[in-house]
């Protein structure tokens, strides 16, 4: 199984700051097939990215995603209050994997 | 707009079972590859298993492969996960949700879960 490796495990940050968050896979992530999930507390996960950097419906463009090699990489710019969650990226292409999330605070 | 909604979980022994239906509506449900994934209380999303549109191939994790058995019935619209020889490590809220390479732009439908706490 492809292992999806999240760091760092947490960041603290405050309003109109960047965070910057890194999912390593162990191989080759097949067609770019990775995306990236917001979940908050009791909610179910949100579709954020797919297919590496194509923001998903209704997701504002404070939102990124990139690649360089198997280091994936979700950009949040301008983080407002609402943005507390836990990231999770998870790739699609070899069966299915989850990495293991990073918990974004807004202080 | 597509909607999932899990049921069948609850409280059982471990090395007992349990079986866990996920009822698809608003959408193409037979178009679309299924994964179940599930989430142990304060931990990461987990993924389970998967299966292919016309159900003829699946995939399983390593922790649940020979004890877990995905299926569907594309004519009831509906998703099943057979849980045998449950474990304490098995208790956690399973969602079901549409595979994201089914469709582009990726259709993305999760149900709100169903618990199921293995007590030993």
């Amino acid at each position: 199984d492809m292992v999806l490796t999240q760091s760092p495990g947490s960041l603290s940050l405050s309003p109109g700051e960047s965070a910057t968050l890194s999912c390593r896979a162990g191989q080759s992530v097949i067609s770019d097939y990775l995306a990236w999930y917001q979940q908050k507390p009791g909610q179910t996960p949100r579709l954020l990215i797919y297919g590496v950097s194509s923001r998903a419906t209704g997701i504002p463009d404070r939102f990124s995603g990139s690649v360089s090699g198997t280091d994936f990489t979700l950009t949040i710019s301008r983080l407002e209050p609402e943005d507390s969650a836990v990231y999770f990226c998870h790739q699609y292409g070899s069966s299915a994997t989850f990495g293991g999330g990073t918990k974004v605070e807004i202080k | 707009q597509g909607q999932l909604v899990e049921s069948g979980g609850g409280v059982v022994q471990s090395g007992g079972s349990l079986r866990l239906s996920c009822a698809a509506s608003g959408f193409t449900f037979s178009s679309f590859g299924m994964h179940w994934v599930r989430q142990a209380p304060g931990k990461g999303l987990v993924w389970v298993a998967f299966i292919w549109h016309h159900g003829g191939e699946k995939e399983y994790a390593d922790s649940v492969k020979g004890r877990f058995t995905i299926s569907r019935d594309n004519s009831k619209n509906t998703l099943y996960l057979e849980m045998d020889n449950l474990r304490a490590e098995d208790t956690a809220v399973y969602y079901c949700a549409t595979s994201l390479s089914s469709s582009w732009p990726p259709e993305d439908f999760w149900g709100p879960g169903t618990s199921v706490t293995v007590s030993s």
